[in-house]
């Protein structure tokens, strides 16, 4: 099955700073990878996505770089915030399959 | 409209017990899955159903089953509760459950079982 690795599983940052989260997968077959946010006692919520057919993908502050053929992904989180300090996860999943497995996820702490 | 919601929100038993927890996707939604969530572990995924059949499961013990209703509604159970079974149960909704194919996938706020 598929195995998801996540480094750092801490990372401190200084406001205003960027922000770099790693993933790898073992599973080839894997094209869908999204990234949660969990704030503390919250529900982990999807902040940004991609599929395989694309290499990377942003959204305001946040980007994804997908390398298939190195099996990693990586979240970018550029001008932190206060607010961004939450657990992130990594995740991927194969296509016609539902199951997601997560990576053991990181715990951004934004400085101010 | 409502997001996925999971009751009960906090449930406390005691080993040997039995639990049923519940999952109301949104609407419009089919697919359902749930996850464990542990300090230890993470989120693991445990299994997902669609028009009431588990399409796909995760590497949990029997104890652990699920079902769901024609509403798409769903639940699962955990019998002989285990002190290691205690973890915020998290169910997650996608309208069939396309997710590499242009679906997302939404969390309910959990349900968290602390078994004695």
């Amino acid at each position: 099955g598929e195995n998801v690795e996540q480094h750092p599983s801490t990372l401190s940052v200084q406001e205003g700073d960027s922000a770099v989260i790693k993933c790898t997968y073992s599973d080839s077959a894997s094209n869908y990878f999204p990234w949660y946010k969990q704030e503390l006692g919250k529900r982990p919520q999807l902040i940004i996505d991609i599929r395989s057919n694309v290499g990377e993908k942003k959204d305001q502050r946040i980007a994804v770089t997908l390398n298939k053929t190195a099996k990693h992904f990586s979240l970018h989180i550029t001008e932190t915030q206060p607010e961004d300090s939450a657990v992130y996860f990594c995740a991927a999943t194969p296509f016609g399959n539902e199951k997601l497995t997560f990576g053991t996820g990181t715990r951004l702490t934004i400085i101010p | 409209k409502a997001g996925v919601t999971q009751t009960p929100r906090y449930l406390i038993k005691t080993r040997g017990q039995q639990v049923t927890l519940s999952c109301s996707p949104i609407s419009g939604h089919r697919s359902v899955s749930w996850y464990q969530q542990t300090p230890g572990q993470g989120l693991q995924f445990l299994f997902e159903y669609f028009s009431e059949t588990q399409r796909n499961k995760g590497n949990f013990p029997g104890r652990f089953s699920g079902r769901q209703f024609s509403n798409s509604r769903s639940e699962m159970n955990v019998s002989t509760l285990e002190l290691g079974d205690s973890a915020l149960y998290l169910c997650a909704s996608s309208l069939v459950g396309g997710l590499a194919s242009g679906e997302t996938q939404y969390f309910g706020p959990g349900t968290r079982l602390l078994v004695l």
